[in-house]
């Protein structure tokens, strides 16, 4: 199957600096990308859709400008958390379809386990 | 709101056995449903995707059916593994995303 690669998988920072978590597609070009938070024992909560050449699309709650997501190229998506707090501490993962945004299985990345001192 | 429900937080079963997991959907009718695989601290790996034609799907030890009158997909393992042992997820596509199920934490006891 398609392969997505995120980088870093595991990341702790301190307070008040910024992070920056990339999520590419290897084996195929991803025009758009998901990306997706999880708390532990939940499920996923979708953060943001990616597009790529164009601007995100942020679910109701979650701060554009607190999680800044770039989509320059098919193959890479990066997700910063700007400015980070404890409270922005979970397990970040991206996705994409190979089939285009909403046809067919999604391939994710490992994630990203961020942890803010 | 579309909606997709797991209502088994948490599954045991015995080695050997068969685990069926339940996804239960409301206020729409999707196209297909999806099952996927996450061990912890790993994203999700997906396992098998079923259409709504399509009563009955498998894949080596794994099968989905999909029962529209019921508004429900099943997921079964058959002859189950200490290795299954993993949170599973159902899912499908809304009107412009993906929907997840809160997922079913299994354990398969040796």
């Amino acid at each position: 199957g398609a392969v997505v690669s995120q980088h870093p998988s595991w990341v702790i920072c301190k307070s008040g600096t910024s992070v920056k978590i990339e999520c590419r597609s290897l084996d195929f070009q991803a025009t758009t990308m998901f990306w997706y938070r999880q708390f532990p024992k939940q499920s996923l909560m979708l953060m943001a859709t990616s597009n790529e050449g164009s601007k995100a699309t942020y679910e109701q709650g979650v701060e554009k400008d607190k999680f800044l997501i770039n989509h320059a190229s098919l193959t890479l998506s990066t997700l910063t958390v700007t400015s980070a707090h404890p409270e922005d501490s979970s397990f970040y993962i991206c996705s994409a379809g190979v089939r285009g945004a909403l046809t067919g299985e999604l391939f994710f990345g490992e994630g990203s386990r961020l942890t803010v001192l | 709101s579309q909606k997709i429900e797991q209502n088994s937080e948490a599954l045991n079963i015995q080695e050997g056995k068969t685990a069926t997991l339940t996804c239960n959907y409301t206020n729409y009718s999707p196209a297909y449903l999806q099952w996927y695989r996450q061990d912890p601290g790993r994203g999700p790996v997906f396992l098998l995707l079923i259409r709504e034609n399509e009563k009955e799907k498998r894949k080596e030890r794994l099968k989905v059916t999909f029962d529209t009158t019921l508004k429900q997909s099943l997921f079964h393992i058959t002859a189950s593994q200490p290795a299954d042992s993993a949170t599973y997820l159902c899912a499908t596509s809304g009107t412009y995303k993906y929907i997840f199920g809160t997922g079913t934490r299994l354990k398969v006891l040796a």
